[in-house]
């Protein structure tokens, strides 16, 4: 069964780049990759979506490769308040076009 | 603008009690959802509603019911509660689609004893 993978945790510093890697396959045809950001006892919040290629807003990048079957969100210069749970969300063509979340990956950003 | 709202913010039940949780929305959006979310399990989305008069199943569906019942409120119903039921409970909305944009609201965290 298809399936929407992250990894667990990462630790950073801050200033540093970090980069977190949702694995997809059999994504929709034409519909988007987005990315969402949860502080803790908080609902996720937007932070970007993208189609194809490489979108860039001011808080993130998103990479997505021709073959559409990863998509990597980079968040540049971390800070301590980006230390978060990032979440991906993709619709899964093979099971069935569920909307499926990644299980999350704890960014822990240190000083 | 209040984005998307909860009621209540926490909730503790019996098993086999039933409740209502609420959720409305002041942007106008045509879709709303609602998700769970376990310790290790990410999100999973329950019930989802395209538009006002639609609803489909989500990933888990069973033990729920929901209502749209206008363009603003969405309700999920638990007729008998269970203790696998305990979590927290995330609604949202988008604009339009169901890879659209979500905001979300800031949850319901429910315990079933």
């Amino acid at each position: 069964l298809a399936k929407t993978t992250q990894p667990i945790s990462m630790d950073s510093y801050e200033g540093q780049e970090v980069n977190i890697t949702c694995s997809h396959n059999n994504i929709a045809t034409n519909d988007y990759i987005t990315w969402y950001q949860q502080f803790p006892s908080q609902g996720p919040r937007f932070i970007i979506q993208g189609y194809k290629t490489k979108v860039t807003n001011e808080v993130a990048s998103l990479f997505i490769p021709a073959d559409r079957k990863s998509s990597t969100l980079s968040l540049p210069r971390v800070s301590l308040s980006d230390t978060a749970v990032y979440y991906c969300l993709v619709l899964l063509q093979a099971a069935g076009n569920k909307l499926t979340f990644g299980g999350g990956t704890r960014v822990l950003v240190k000083p | 603008n209040a984005g998307v709202t909860q009621t209540p913010k926490f909730q503790v039940l019996k098993t086999g009690q039933s409740m209502t949780l609420q959720c409305a929305q002041d942007m106008n959006h045509n879709s709303m959802y609602w998700y769970r979310q376990d310790p290790g399990m990410g999100l999973r989305l329950i019930y989802y509603s395209a538009s006002e008069g639609t609803t489909d199943k989500g990933e888990v569906p069973n033990g729920y019911n929901v209502s749209r019942l206008n363009k603003r409120e969405f309700s999920l119903r638990l007729e008998s509660a269970a203790p696998s039921q305990t979590s927290v409970y995330f609604c949202a909305s988008s604009a339009s689609g169901i890879t659209d944009t979500q905001y979300f609201g800031p949850g319901t965290r429910l315990t079933v004893l």
